[in-house]
């Protein structure tokens, strides 16, 4: 059974940089088949997607997000990485990571880690 | 990017009720539509991928429908456990995007 386990300070101050760490096992990040992403929520509100990353290192970022995001893949360790840079109060939510499956043509969220709080204050 | 809308934003039901939550693209995505259950302090869960394909081990009183810019989740008789948050999102362009969530709460 794949699963995908966030890690990472839960506390970051602001206009420093968010650095999580996604940990994958069960199965291998290395897979052709499949991307893996970042999605945030912040407290009590809907959820963003942040970007993903394939096993060869190609990314894919949310616009809103891209001056400040970096996702990047060690498959040696099978784990992925999100840093998110200048942080303000606003990037306070809970992050997610997950595996981007195939759906019928399409993609889907299929595997999610079980999510970590980062709390952005000084 | 694409807006997705979904409507109501909460409401309440009793158990055995038929449930529907309708959600509306901003442009077309052809069926590239997902569906997500979430519960308080959990991650959200797939339940319908496509618009209408139920994922592994979801039970049969979920179903997705539509096409375009128009969805539909349905559950056919809702059970104490599908009380929970639930959100649509289309994976036709990036940036992905999700709806807003419909919240089910019980009446």
């Amino acid at each position: 059974q794949l699963q995908l386990q966030e890690s990472g300070p839960g506390l970051v101050k602001p206009s420093e940089t968010l650095s999580l760490t996604c940990t994958v096992s069960g199965g291998s990040i290395r897979s052709s088949s499949y991307y893996w992403g970042w999605i945030r929520q912040p407290p009590g509100k809907g959820l963003e997607w942040i970007g993903s990353v394939y096993y060869s290192g190609s990314t894919n970022y949310n616009p809103s997000l891209k001056s400040r995001v970096t996702i990047s893949v060690d498959t040696s360790k099978s784990q992925f990485s999100l840093k998110l840079s200048s942080v303000t109060t606003a990037d306070t939510a809970v992050y997610y990571c997950a595996r981007l499956g195939h759906c019928s043509g399409g993609s889907c969220l299929d595997y999610w880690g079980q999510g970590t709080l980062v709390t952005v204050s000084s | 990017d694409i807006q997705m809308t979904q409507s109501p934003s909460s409401l309440s039901a009793s158990v055995g009720d038929r449930v529907t939550i309708t959600c509306r693209a901003s442009q077309s995505i052809s069926r590239y539509l997902n569906w997500y259950q979430q519960k308080p302090g959990k991650a959200p869960n797939l339940l319908i991928y496509a618009a209408s394909n139920l994922q592994s081990a979801v039970p049969s009183r979920f179903s997705g429908s539509g096409s375009e810019t128009d969805f539909t989740l349905t559950i056919s008789s809702l059970q104490p456990q599908d009380f929970a948050t639930y959100y649509c999102q289309q994976s036709y362009n990036s940036p992905w995007t999700f709806g807003q969530g419909t919240k089910v709460e019980i009446k």
